[in-house]
């Protein structure tokens, strides 16, 4: 079951913060965020293992809810380096090592 | 250290001829994963192996598609005959334990 991501495109002025979420019907074991430029291979930007489990990197940041079976990023003062399109990939206890992706947020980061 | 590489970068070819895809997953990674991007269908996984083992194949599309992983440096992705629907940008990705994904730049495929 493909996680849900929302919102499915935003548009920033640079500075300014956004939040990307995504959710699942199933249980997750963890959650993990890539960022994709266009005509790019996604890069990965970080993995939560745990409910509650919250981790940051420079202005980028996400949490893991697992009782919700959701997950958010938040993007603080937002650079245009930041623009791109924004995947998550979950898995569950039963799935392996199976990531099944969202179908992404486009982030647009203007000057 | 070098990152997965993957060849080649770009294949135009017409329906009904093989395709060879290539990847070199990243040394010491023991996971290695083939993935399909289209704009329809979004990021989606074909198969993966485990210490050179395909685990889970359920999304091959079709009889068209198989891969192999003879050694621990080593992967293909074949597809014969190919289909103009076949056309899609390819990653393969590898991973350490099954964990953080790295993917290499992909190969585009045009199937006329």
């Amino acid at each position: 079951q493909q996680p849900v991501q929302s919102p499915q495109a935003v548009i920033l002025r640079e500075g300014e913060d956004a939040v990307i979420n995504c959710s699942s019907s199933k249980a997750l074991y963890s959650v993990h965020w890539y960022r994709q430029k266009h005509g790019e291979a996604p890069v990965f930007l970080m993995i939560l293992l745990k409910g509650g489990e919250q981790k940051g990197h420079d202005k980028i940041s996400a949490s893991f809810n697992e009782k919700k079976q959701q997950s958010s990023l938040y993007l603080t003062a937002s650079q245009l380096s930041y623009s791109g399109t924004y995947f998550c990939g979950t898995d569950s206890v039963t799935s392996g090592s199976r990531l099944t992706f969202g179908e992404g947020t486009q982030l647009t980061v203007n000057p | 250290d070098a990152g997965v590489i993957q060849s080649p970068r770009h294949e135009v070819t017409e329906m009904g001829q093989e395709v060879t895809l290539r990847c070199k997953p990243i040394s010491g990674h023991d996971y290695l994963f083939w993935y399909r991007q289209t704009m329809m269908r979004g990021l989606e996984l074909l198969i993966y192996f485990n210490n050179n083992v395909p685990i889970d194949d359920s999304g091959m599309p079709e009889d068209r598609f198989s891969a192999k992983m003879p050694n621990a440096s080593f992967s293909t992705l074949k597809i014969q005959p190919s289909e103009p629907r076949d056309s899609a940008v390819y990653f393969c990705a590898s991973s350490f334990a099954g964990r953080t994904q790295y993917f290499g730049p992909g190969t585009r495929l045009t199937v006329l």
